[in-house]
């Protein structure tokens, strides 16, 4: 099956400092979506994004699906975006998720 | 509204119990999922039901068992579980089950005793 794999595993960061999250999947893929976890377990999505670029916010996302990866770009980072981030790849409805990046943005 | 709900919040089972795990969603979608998810690992997919029939089973144990009533709600039945079977396991919802945005519920933390 398909590889996720994300970089870095961990990441500590203090407030209103930038941060770019990495995904790189090991096949082509018709559906990538980011998501935010908390620290209470809800897991929200952030991005459908098999392609292209894509901004919400403080937050931007790209994807080279040509090149089988996948960035996520934090701006101006707030205590509330502490939590795990997960990128998911895979086709139609089947995603693998990748093991994450946890971050926690100090103030 | 994007919301998808899970009941109960917490389980706590014996290894002999009989439970369900219960999730509803009112968006209209008519793909739905289960994911386990351990303790600081990723989710991992379990089961894709589309239009009410079962697509996937990614050869999950045949101690858990979905149930799909209607295209609003998804059960999983839990019967002689493990306790390595505790885990958060969350519901998740998309519009068809053809790659979309899939929006998921808070989840069910069980623990097997």
């Amino acid at each position: 099956g398909i590889q996720v794999e994300q970089s870095p595993p961990d990441l500590i960061l203090q407030e209103g400092a930038n941060s770019t999250l990495r995904c790189n999947f090991s096949d082509s893929v018709n559906n990538l979506q980011w998501f935010h976890q908390n620290p209470w377990g809800q897991l929200i999505n952030l991005f459908y994004i098999p392609s292209g670029t894509k901004q919400n916010g403080r937050l931007s996302a790209t994807t080279v699906a040509t090149e089988r990866y996948s960035l996520l770009y934090i701006s101006s980072s707030q205590t509330t975006d502490s939590g795990v981030y997960f990128c998911a790849a895979g086709t139609a409805s089947k995603l693998t998720f990748g093991t994450g990046t946890r971050l926690q943005v100090t103030l | 509204d994007t919301e998808v709900t899970q009941t109960p919040k917490h389980l706590v089972m014996g290894m002999t119990n009989k439970k369900s795990l219960k999730c509803e969603q009112h968006m209209g979608h008519r793909a739905m999922y289960w994911y386990k998810q351990k303790a600081k690992k990723p989710p991992e997919l379990m089961f894709v039901y589309s239009y009410e029939k079962l697509s996937i089973n990614e050869s999950v144990p045949s101690r858990f068992s979905p149930e799909c009533p209607n295209s609003s709600l998804l059960n999983l039945h839990l019967h002689a579980l493990q306790p390595e079977d505790s885990a958060l396991y969350l519901c998740a919802s998309s519009q068809e089950a053809r790659g979309e945005t899939q929006y998921f519920g808070p989840g069910t933390r069980l623990l097997v005793l």
